[in-house]
């Protein structure tokens, strides 16, 4: 079992609605990511927060918007959104952006643009 | 640029095979590399992390090897069984002394395996 939980773990939303995806995790880690990751391809680095702070922002759209309210939890709001943005979002965490320790990633939210 | 292969991209063994997978790194100045596996449509287990100072880490049946200079990891999986089934993705971090990559990965594009009964 994973301990980055994220929900919702389907979702599909027409591209003039706002959704928003969540990512907890209570190991006291104060790095977060999201990742996307389209079919049969790796996962790509969207954005980094480290306690708290968005640290990178990979030249993500606008209509991608992250929030970090707190150290166990990570939003992404989405709004406006289209067909190629369905892919499978990973949440993941570390203990700090700094050091060995490795990269824990939640089950993700799988998000179909129509 | 730091650029991450790994070979084969599909691999079918029977069950009770040792087997080998290949991952390799253009640029060595790394500070760690991570193994995953990845079931479908899930996300990505955390399977070894070897740091840049270590030759090689071992978890059960899996032992991952690093040789930095060379760029090159393997992951060793003995006596297969059909629940290894999965997408196993190297991922290497690199080094960062200042500490505003926080933790940056870049994946390799995975190889899918396969172990039938």
């Amino acid at each position: 079992d994973t301990e980055v939980t994220q929900t919702p773990k389907h979702l599909v939303m027409g591209m003039t609605n706002k959704k928003s995806l969540k990512c907890e995790q209570h190991m006291g880690h104060r790095a977060m990511y999201w990742y996307k990751q389209k079919a049969k391809k790796p996962p790509e680095l969207m954005f980094v927060y480290s306690y708290e702070k968005l640290s990178i922002n990979e030249s993500v759209p606008s209509r991608f918007s992250p929030e970090c309210p707190n150290s166990s939890l990570l939003n992404l709001h989405l709004h406006a959104l289209q067909p190629e943005d369905s892919a499978l979002y990973l949440c993941a965490s570390r203990l700090t952006g700094t050091g060995n320790s490795p990269l824990h990633f939640g089950n993700g939210t799988r998000l179909t643009v129509t | 640029k730091q650029e991450v292969t790994q070979i084969p991209a599909a691999l079918s063994v029977p069950e009770g095979e040792n087997l080998v997978l290949n991952c390799s790194f253009t640029d060595s100045a790394i500070y760690n590399l991570q193994w995953f596996r990845q079931d479908p449509g899930k996300g990505l287990t955390s399977l070894l992390l070897i740091q840049s100072s270590q030759r090689e880490q071992t978890s059960g049946r899996l032992n991952a090897s690093l040789d930095k200079s060379s760029g090159r990891s393997t992951l060793y999986i003995a006596a297969s069984q059909p629940g290894d089934s999965a997408t196993y993705l190297c991922a290497v971090r690199r080094e960062d002394a200042g500490g505003t990559s926080y933790g940056k990965l870049t994946f390799g594009q995975g190889t899918i395996l396969t172990v039938h009964p």
